[in-house]
This record gives C-alpha cells, sequence and structure tokens, in this order.
C-alpha cells in the first residue's frame, strides 16, 4: 500500500524558506521510473504543478518557479525535501506531494499525500 | 507551456444524468492527458490516465476520450458521490499543467 504524507512549517513570514518534507511508504525512490511530485493549490484555485525528482536524479521543476525551488531525496529515509526561497503571500496554498511513475502510461500522479496549508503571513 | 482549459467551467446537474467535460490542450498532447476528481479539503484522485485509461478502483461510469488537443471525461450516471471538481492535467511537457477545473453540483 502506497502513502504520502507532507510535513512542516504551517506558517512562513515573508521572504523566508519553507522546507516541505514528504515521508511515504510502500514503494522506493531506488526503483526504476519511480518519481515523486509537487503540486500546490492556492485556496480556492486549480492545482498547480511545481516539481518532480524521479530514482535517476532527473529534477524537472516549473519554469516560472525554477529560481525558487529545489528538491532532493533521501533514499534511506523516504523522503523527499522540497525547498521554497523567498517566500510571498502569494505562496499561501495547499501543498501536496504525490507518486509519479516514468513505467506508466501519461506519467499520472496515482498516490497522493493529504496536503499540508501553508501561510505565507507576516 | 502548454495551456489546458476545460469547459464548462461549472455545471449543475441530478442524480443519473449523464455528463460531458471537455478540456483542451494549447498543443497536441498525444495521449499524454489524465483526469484528478477532487472534493473539498481533500487530495485530488487520480481517474483516468493515457486519456482513456480507467484507474484501478474507479467506477466504470467514469469514461475518457481524445487525443491530439481534444480530450473529455465522461460520467455516464451521477452518483451523489461524484458532486466535485474534476481537473484535467497534461503529462506531455514540463511543467505538467492543470486545467482551471469544472465543478460539478447537484441541481
Amino acid at each position: 500500500q502506497i502513502t504520502l504524507k507532507e510535513s512542516g512549517p504551517t506558517l512562513v513570514k515573508p521572504t523566508q524558506t519553507l522546507t516541505l518534507t514528504c515521508s511515504f511508504s510502500g514503494f522506493s525512490l531506488s526503483a526504476s521510473g519511480v518519481g515523486v511530485g509537487w503540486i500546490r493549490q492556492p485556496p480556492g484555485k486549480a492545482l498547480e504543478w511545481l516539481a518532480v525528482m524521479y530514482w535517476d536524479n532527473d529534477n524537472r521543476y516549473s519554469p516560472s518557479l525554477k529560481t525558487r525551488l529545489t528538491i532532493t531525496k533521501d533514499t534511506s529515509k523516504n523522503q523527499v525535501v522540497l525547498v521554497m526561497t523567498n517566500m510571498d503571500p502569494l505562496d499561501t496554498a495547499t501543498y501536496y506531494c504525490a507518486h509519479n511513475s516514468r513505467s506508466a502510461a501519461s506519467l499520472p500522479f496515482d498516490y497522493w499525500g493529504q496536503g499540508i496549508q501553508v501561510t505565507v503571513s507576516s | 507551456d502548454i495551456q489546458m482549459t476545460q469547459s464548462p467551467s461549472s455545471l449543475s446537474a441530478s442524480v443519473g444524468d449523464r455528463v460531458t467535460i471537455t478540456c483542451r490542450a494549447s498543443l497536441s498532447i498525444s495521449s499524454f492527458l489524465n483526469w484528478y476528481q477532487q472534493k473539498p479539503e481533500k487530495a485530488p484522485r487520480l481517474l483516468i490516465y493515457a486519456a482513456s485509461s480507467l484507474q484501478s478502483g474507479v467506477p466504470p461510469r467514469f469514461s475518457g476520450g481524445g487525443s491530439g488537443t481534444d480530450f473529455t471525461l465522461t460520467i455516464s450516471s451521477l452518483q451523489p458521490e461524484d458532486f466535485a471538481t474534476y481537473y484535467c492535467q497534461q503529462s506531455y511537457s514540463i511543467p505538467f499543467t492543470f486545467g482551471p477545473g469544472t465543478r460539478v453540483d447537484i441541481k
């Protein structure tokens, strides 16, 4: 059974750096084709894809946020970490991590964490 | 970036109705199209991948179609638990953009 769970601060101040951790079980990020992605959703708005990391350390980022994002993995701990710098109130959103597989046609996000609500405010 | 649009943005329907939602990509994405269902305060749930493949555990009243730039999600007979917001997402090229969503309400 695949599960994912996001953790991190729920309140950050403008200009601060946000560090979110995705802890997962039921799969290994060292297995060929496996990836973990991050998606966010501002209150009342649509989903926005942020980044994905694959088993082979192939990282992909949203071009509009690329200069602010870093995604890393700790395979031994079954964790993926997303770092977002220079936080702004517009970054207030629920942040999700999700399982992704290059082995599956169309690379769907087939398992999702429950999400963590992050507010950016002074 | 590939832009995704959805129509309608919202609709009201009754239990038992047949509902179709359309998703359009700004350029051809072959069949790299996924559909998700999201209920309030919940994480999205994958319904359809590769434009027309039903995810395991999803009821067969959900179906997807299309390729290239135009896609559809159809619910053959709307059930009470289907009232939610539906998103399409392209996975053809980075960034893997989502559509703006279609909200399905009870009439």
